[in-house]
């Protein structure tokens, strides 16, 4: 089994704050490492996917980057929103079939 | 476009009773997933099925059973529920290379008692 961490588990950060959390995963025989943004009483929905080493990755207020020789990717989330209140999941492909899930962080973004 | 649907979204057993999990996308994708979700452990893989006609086993696939049954269907069966399958239970579904997301649905909450 894998093992995928992430940390903070949880954060609270006010209105306009930015923010950004760890993804580490094993650097052998990696192949693709996702995000995944998560509200309450909704389903997993995807961010990103990043394959090479160095890759950087910007939806809106929200990037990612990736280092795979080390192990680890960062989520920034810039100048964050209430609605920016989920669980982030990131997620690690090595050279098998199987997406290992971290334990995802829990944000919550305070008006 | 309803994307990656799945049936029931709640149901509650009794220990050993059986029941299927229905799935099924829209979205012609190749490859099928069953995740279940438990606090505090995140989403762990129990099957899935890399294309049609193939199955193979996840993190977690004891006591449980798949069957693929086209390219749109993936069902996921307990045939003795337990106690220790209360979770919440996810299916998604991906284009099938794994620089491909996936898509989920919106989960099955299993209660057994």
């Amino acid at each position: 089994i894998l093992n995928v961490e992430q940390s903070p588990q949880s954060l609270h950060v006010q209105e306009g704050d930015s923010t950004n959390f760890t993804c580490s995963f094993p650097s052998s025989n990696f192949y693709a490492l996702h995000w995944y943004r998560w509200e309450t009483a909704k389903s997993p929905e995807a961010l990103f996917v990043m394959t090479l080493n160095g890759d950087e990755k910007k939806k809106g207020r929200i990037s990612a980057t990736l280092n795979t020789k080390e192990g680890y990717s960062y989520l920034y989330i810039k100048g964050s929103q209430p609605e920016d209140s989920a669980t982030y999941l990131c997620a690690f492909y090595n050279a098998g079939n199987m997406l290992t899930f971290g334990g995802g962080t829990r944000l919550m973004v305070k008006p | 476009n309803a994307g990656v649907t799945q049936t029931p979204k709640f149901q509650v057993l009794k220990t050993g009773q059986s029941m299927t999990l229905q799935c099924a996308q829209d979205m012609n994708h190749n490859s099928m997933y069953w995740y279940r979700q438990d606090p505090g452990m995140g989403l762990r893989l129990i099957y899935y099925s890399a294309s049609e006609g193939t199955t193979d086993k996840g993190e977690v696939p004891n006591g449980y059973n798949v069957s693929r049954l086209n390219k749109r269907e993936f069902s996921l069966r307990l045939e003795s529920a337990a106690p220790s399958q209360t979770s919440v239970y996810f299916c998604a579904s991906s284009v099938g290379p794994r620089n491909q997301p996936q898509h989920f649905g919106d989960g099955t909450r299993l209660s057994i008692l």
